[in-house]
């Protein structure tokens, strides 16, 4: 358990459905991360968000919008998702400035959309 | 932009062996911050080893231990006395020193343990 929490685990949604994913934390920390893990490819880093705003969108589509309410929550809001945005979606959080650096990962929401 | 390469998709090792994961990356700063993270079948990434650009002192953590050649852009984890709980992913990662809070990560290798 390192601290940052996601839910759901798992996730099956239709291409027309509206879902949303969850993550949170209790470490003091102000930077926060949404990351999709596909088979066979790097981790893509999706969006970051630093004191809630946001500092990073790696050309995302649409269909996936963010949400940072404050330090220790963030949101992933699904819609219209297609199948090949089925993958485990990671959420991390880290220092924004000083050490450690690291960032502390969540147990993934695996998304399947069907 | 900062990329980060593992250039072996898998490893095995016999248990108790020892076994060097690689990564190089690239970048043109002079401050960041390198780390291996682990991914074992239960999915969630946890921090091995971290290593500052700054410090010429490998870093270890018990049986983990890095080989950091600033120069050639290299960082390779060495895993001494390899058990069964090693197995999983392991992901390099670099983060820069000036404030990004950007996380770019390799591929990953996938390291199997052979009783």
């Amino acid at each position: 358990e390192t601290g940052v929490t996601q839910t759901p685990r798992h996730l099956v949604m239709g291409m027309t459905n509206k879902k949303s994913l969850k993550c949170e934390q209790h470490l003091g920390h102000n930077a926060m991360y949404w990351y999709k893990q596909s088979a066979k490819k790097p981790l893509e880093l999706m969006f970051v968000y630093n004191f809630k705003e946001q500092t990073e969108n790696n050309s995302v589509p649409s269909r996936f919008s963010p949400e940072c309410p404050n330090s220790s929550h963030l949101f992933l809001h699904l819609h219209t998702l297609q199948p090949e945005d089925s993958a485990l979606y990671l959420c991390a959080s880290s220092q924004e400035k000083g050490t450690p650096l690291e960032a502390f990962f969540g147990q993934g929401t695996r998304l399947t959309v069907v | 932009a900062q990329t980060v390469t593992q250039s072996q998709p898998e490893m095995s090792v016999q248990e108790a062996e020892t076994v060097t994961l690689s990564c190089t990356y690239d970048t043109s700063e002079s401050d960041y911050y390198l780390f291996w993270y682990k991914q074992p079948p239960s999915r969630q990434m946890i921090l091995v080893i971290r290593q500052e650009a700054y410090k010429q002192q490998n870093a270890t953590e018990n049986r983990f231990s890095v080989n950091f050649q600033k120069a050639a852009k290299s960082f390779s984890l060495k895993i001494s006395d390899s058990q069964l709980g090693d197995a999983a992913m392991y992901f390099c990662a670099y983060r820069s020193g000036g404030g990004s809070e950007k996380l770019v990560f390799g591929k990953g290798t996938k390291l199997t343990v052979n009783p």
